[in-house]
């Protein structure tokens, strides 16, 4: 089955810095890549997502970035803020019948001001 | 849009009790998963179903879980007999065909 894997797993960052995350997964045919944002004792949320017929997708100051030859994706995050903070998950479709995921083991992003 | 709505928001217990958990997915979704968070092995996916059938359960650790969804509005995922390796946050999922997935606050179960 599909296997996804993150890093890195904690990463800390001055405010204003840059941020970025990255994910392998393992079956080529997969073609839909969210990314979520989950704050302390809250919910995961989708905050960007990206198909496989494009290279790139930007909101603001969050992107992604896919790289279909080498099964892997990107977020990053620009001009980080301290309500940044949190951990983040990609995750990938389990299987090209249905609509379930399977997620990255999180990445805990600190920003300090 | 009054969102996934699980309940209850806590729950501690005793090992050996039987444990309920319920979920309301949004109005119009054909989609409902149960996923189960914990620090060392993340957010697993348990099951999910399509137009209220499970699809596929794999996900589910052991026979003592079990879950259900009876009608379009309406899924339970229970426990029985519970267990202290059983304490997580349990999340429920809904999603409109292949449009992206929406959680619910989840549940903190606690099996003492």
């Amino acid at each position: 089955g599909e296997n996804v894997e993150q890093h890195p797993s904690t990463l800390s960052v001055q405010e204003g810095d840059s941020a970025v995350i990255k994910c392998t997964y393992s079956d080529s045919a997969s073609n839909y890549f969210p990314w979520y944002k989950q704050e302390l004792g809250k919910r995961p949320q989708l905050i960007i997502d990206i198909r496989s017929n494009v290279g790139e997708k930007k909101d603001q100051r969050i992107a992604v970035t896919l790289n279909k030859t080498a099964k892997h994706f990107s977020l990053h995050i620009t001009e980080t803020q301290p309500e940044d903070s949190a951990v983040y998950f990609c995750a990938v479709l389990a299987n090209q019948a249905g609509t379930a995921l399977i997620f990255g083991k999180g990445t805990t992003l600190s920003v300090s001001s | 849009d009054a969102g996934v709505i699980q309940s209850p928001r806590h729950e501690v217990t005793e090992m050996g009790q039987e444990v309920t958990l319920r979920c309301k997915p949004i109005s119009g979704h054909d989609y409902l998963f149960w996923y189960r968070q914990t620090m060392m092995r993340g957010l697993e996916l348990l099951i999910y179903f399509n137009n209220n059938v499970p699809i596929d359960d794999s996900g589910m650790p052991e026979d003592r879980f079990s879950a259900k969804m009876p009608n379009a509005s309406f899924s339970t995922l229970k426990i029985q007999p519970s267990e202290p390796r059983d304490s997580a946050v349990y999340f429920c999922a809904s999603s409109s065909g292949r449009q992206p997935q929406h959680f619910g606050d989840g549940t903190r179960l606690s099996i003492l």
